[in-house]
């Protein structure tokens, strides 16, 4: 089943504005990590955080990661059109040395040029 | 370095027949994880494998199988193929530590018919 919920399901914005994604999960974590997926491919790492962490930079994306809400947020900022695709959020709880990806239902971001 | 190579990329097959999927990892990387894609369930884990050991298993039916070479490349077999096989199957290599991320294949977009 999925831990993870993102919110918004669907995203719409201008080129050049700020993107935030939420993303909430249920047991606790090893750590957090975002995906972003184009069309059905293959998703692509963009960054993770640990469970001790609070915030990280990469670029133009900031993650945040509160564990007493259960709650991570990912800001792309400048959005480009080259933006557009779908983010996920997955959470890593390893558990007898495996490490298993749960995802969430990810949110459909779309970057009107 | 070579990115993770799933074979093939497309296929189609008819109910009640059997298919076998291929993951090439990352060189260096000994854990294999699968994940099938659908609109319905989304992403869900299936089963990872490590040093050619299964450690971890999803919740799917046993027509879901799945096997490590020594050389680390990975095969995940479904039998007995049922219209609701029909899905995007993801592989991810990792370093299988906590703090590292999964860098995944393009995907076999399976249909059965």
């Amino acid at each position: 089943s999925q831990q993870g919920e993102e919110d918004p399901q669907a995203l719409s914005i201008q080129e050049g504005e700020n993107a935030t994604m939420n993303c909430s999960y249920k047991t606790s974590i090893n750590n957090l990590q975002w995906y972003r997926q184009n069309s059905g491919r293959g998703l692509v790492h963009l960054i993770l955080i640990r469970s001790n962490e609070r915030e990280k930079h990469s670029g133009r994306l900031r993650v945040t990661l509160d564990t007493s809400k259960k709650s991570s947020s990912l800001l792309i900022t400048a959005s480009r059109a080259a933006d557009t695709a779908s983010y996920f959020c997955a959470t890593v709880f390893s558990g007898a040395g495996s490490y298993q990806l749960t995802f969430g239902k990810g949110t459909k971001l779309s970057v009107i040029p | 370095k070579a990115g993770v190579t799933q074979t093939p990329r497309y296929l189609i097959k008819t109910r009640g027949q059997q298919v076998t999927l291929s993951c090439s990892p990352i060189s260096g990387h000994r854990s294999v994880s699968w994940y099938q894609q659908t609109p319905g369930q989304g992403l869900q884990f299936l089963f990872e494998y490590f040093s050619e050991t299964q450690r971890n298993k999803g919740n799917f039916p046993g027509r879901f199988s799945g096997r490590q070479f020594s050389n680390s490349r990975s095969e995940m077999n479904v039998s007995t193929l049922e219209l609701g096989d029909s899905a995007l199957y993801l592989c991810a290599s990792s370093l299988a530590r906590a703090g590292h991320g999964y860098t995944f294949g393009s995907g076999t977009r399976l249909t059965v018919v």
